[in-house]
């Protein structure tokens, strides 16, 4: 099982661009959750989501943050219109049924 | 309101001294606690949860609900536990988030 996996690692866009972070959960999860890590804080959550489904999504800032997850492929937090405050570490994690969460090894966003 | 709290954002103890790792939290419900490690360059890690009450890598945490805290110890510190330690806190709903703390830096020195 190669674990979590995010893509890009790093990912640079200038102010104004749009940042797409893909997350592929652990074989046999269902359940992922984005988390973002600003600098110098902790991880904070951000959305909870099941196949094709947003279970809680009450740490997405109310603009400009979508995420998904379809029936095939990877989960997808989709930044629109990044401003330099969106520069962090975005973490994913995934389970089986919602309890033990294992992460990916994040990504790192920065908005020149 | 969850909340989590890790006192220290730095910590440096010398090989095989005592190390302890302290977190609080704030919670109305049944509280799940872990704890997760992030090596140097290296994603995060579970290291232990309380409801397993296991030991890992010699690291043990109990949860004194009175006290609300949920301390990481380990008796004789390595320098190969130099990492950042989060605390993190779930709810008792299945799919529950976790909140962390804002993590302690670890330095063992020899």
């Amino acid at each position: 099982n190669a674990g979590v996996m995010q893509n890009p690692r790093h990912l640079v866009r200038r102010r104004g661009q749009e940042a797409r972070l893909r997350c592929s959960p652990m074989k046999g999860h269902s359940h992922v959750y984005w988390y973002r890590q600003l600098p110098e804080e902790g991880l904070k959550f951000m959305v909870y989501l099941q196949k094709e489904n947003i279970i809680d999504e009450s740490g997405m800032p109310k603009e400009r943050f979508s995420a998904e997850f379809p029936k095939e492929g990877p989960s997808i937090l989709r930044i629109q219109q990044v401003v330099r405050g969106d520069s962090a570490a975005y973490f994913c994690a995934s389970s089986i049924y919602g309890d033990t969460q294992y992460f990916g090894p994040g990504t790192r966003l920065t908005v020149l | 309101a969850q909340r989590v709290t890790q006192p220290e954002k730095l910590l440096s103890v010398f090989k095989g001294a005592p190390v302890e790792l302290k977190c609080n939290y704030s919670y109305s419900g049944s509280p799940e606690l872990f704890w997760y490690v992030q090596y140097s360059r290296q994603r995060l890690q579970l290291l232990l949860r309380h409801i397993s009450r296991e030991s890992i890598k010699g690291f043990t945490a109990d949860l004194n609900k009175g006290e609300t805290s949920f301390h990481l110890k380990k008796p004789f510190a390595q320098e190969e536990d130099s990492a950042m330690y989060y605390c993190a806190l779930g709810g008792e709903t299945s799919g529950s988030r976790l909140t962390f703390g804002e993590g302690t830096q670890l330095t063992v020195n020899p």
